[in-house]
């Protein structure tokens, strides 16, 4: 069983709708829970970040974690063209980041 | 202030060469951790390099060396390239070793293809 499972899509929305994109995880040591997001031919950066159950909101970002059940979310409110990127779940635990293998999103207009 | 900067921006090898790539780090930033990023995957964590030591490895073999300057910059070798090491390789820069908090920066990569 991979440590991490995440759908790589990819997922085609039009604009407006609300996203959901969800990864499972089997490692019951991971610490911090965080969201990063790639566009094409650049380096992932950092879009939410967290460490407890429940729910964290930024703007049109929610991220979610339930620990019992190993299953992080993070939703996106009224997509923008500008969200078409490849969004990665990544994990920390003992000073290493893991990431899951990204979902592809296309917001069309 | 730049960012995380790497160099070079690509990188075409044949079969059993050694490359070096190379990362400057966020300014104030001390910690460089390298990835690889195989098409259509996530990163992959090599190693993280801070005070000029590596502080933690991933799962690569010794083929796969770097260094970390007294400025901070470090270098990233890979010696006898095999036709699995192409990849984007990322560098992250971060601050007194903390991976797990929201100062991790990510430079835009060396894209590497061994032919």
């Amino acid at each position: 069983q991979k440590e991490v499972e995440q759908d790589p899509g990819p997922l085609s929305v039009p604009e407006g709708a609300i996203v959901s994109l969800n990864c499972t995880y089997s490692n019951s040591a991971f610490q911090y829970f965080m969201w990063y997001r790639q566009y094409s031919r650049k380096g992932p950066e950092l879009l939410m970040y967290t460490y407890s159950s429940g729910n964290k909101e930024d703007g049109r970002f929610t991220a979610q974690v339930d620990k019992s059940s190993k299953y992080i979310s993070l939703f996106i409110r009224d997509s923008q063209p500008s969200d078409s990127a490849t969004y990665l779940c990544v994990f920390y635990n003992t000073d290493k980041l893991i990431f899951g293998t990204g979902t592809r999103l296309q917001v069309f207009p | 202030d730049a960012g995380v900067t790497q160099s070079p921006t690509h990188l075409i090898k044949t079969r059993g060469q050694q490359v070096t790539l190379r990362c400057s780090p966020k300014s104030g930033h001390d910690t460089v951790s390298w990835y690889q990023q195989a098409l259509g995957q996530g990163p992959q964590f090599i190693f993280q390099y801070y005070e000029e030591e590596e502080r933690q490895r991933g799962n690569f073999p010794d083929r796969f060396s770097g260094h970390q300057f007294p400025n901070y910059s470090s270098e990233l070798n890979v010696n006898a390239l095999l036709l699995g090491d192409s990849a984007l390789y990322l560098c992250a820069s971060s601050l007194a070793g903390q991976l797990h908090t929201d100062t991790q920066y990510f430079g835009p990569g060396t894209r590497l293809t061994v032919l």
